[in-house]
């Protein structure tokens, strides 16, 4: 079956532009994650949403950056005022829920000149 | 504050070799520990996963080991093949799995012919 899918798989932008970028989980996941992987690390939390709502928004760095998930399934993380520490992978994943494996897409990777 | 702390940060070993990972984590709250395993290019992928209800699971080559006094777990690779070679990563989360994963940087893996 389909995996997590992810779009644009590259993204250049300017800083100070604005960028959204997909996220399509399997189908029958109600959990979604966005995380953050800078090159040489590890990923870095950012929002869970469980269905529609966000379950946990404690990892989003600050208020430029935003999520939606309007209908449980499709995903978008919309930043704002790009700025050149935005450029990263940026990963999603998605599960069933609970106690259940998170499965993860290729990425996205943001690069801000 | 880094919650997972991942050693070493690169590690060369012999075809048919044991590979060993090793992480701590800080935060007692954690009750899910997998571990992912990364190809350039790509998203994690999971490879092993343990509750601190157990201290050992193994799955093929892979064994996890857990000490939840010490609190810390690795990750053995026994027979260590060249398409092992990869990036590793730690993580724990809380809620049985459920909240978003906590990572360590990584380590990457070659497995010399």
């Amino acid at each position: 079956g389909a995996g997590v899918s992810q779009t644009p798989s590259n993204k250049v932008t300017e800083k100070g532009k604005y960028v959204e970028l997909r996220c399509d989980p399997i189908s029958g996941h109600t959990a979604l994650y966005w995380y953050r992987q800078s090159l040489g690390q590890g990923p870095e939390f950012l929002i869970y949403f469980q269905g529609t709502g966000a379950a946990d928004d404690s990892g989003l760095p600050n208020d430029r950056f935003f999520a939606v998930r309007p209908e449980g399934s499709v995903s978008t993380l919309k930043i704002q005022r790009t700025e050149r520490g935005d450029s990263a992978v940026y990963l999603c994943a998605s599960s069933t829920g609970g106690l259940n494996e998170q499965f993860f897409g290729p990425g996205t990777r943001l690069t801000v000149l | 504050q880094q919650q997972v702390k991942q050693s070493p940060q690169s590690l060369i070993v012999q075809k048919g070799g044991i590979s060993i990972i090793n992480c701590a984590y800080e935060n007692t709250a954690f009750d899910y520990f997998p571990w992912y395993q990364q190809f350039p290019g790509k998203g994690p992928a999971l490879l092993i996963a343990i509750r601190p209800d157990v201290s050992e699971k193994k799955e093929g080559r892979f064994t996890i080991s857990f000490n939840k006094s010490a609190k810390q777990f690795s990750l053995h690779i026994m027979d260590s093949q060249p398409g092992d070679s990869a990036t590793y990563f730690c993580a724990a989360t809380s809620g049985g799995g459920a909240d978003g994963l906590t990572f360590g940087k990584g380590t990457h893996l070659i497995i010399q012919p």
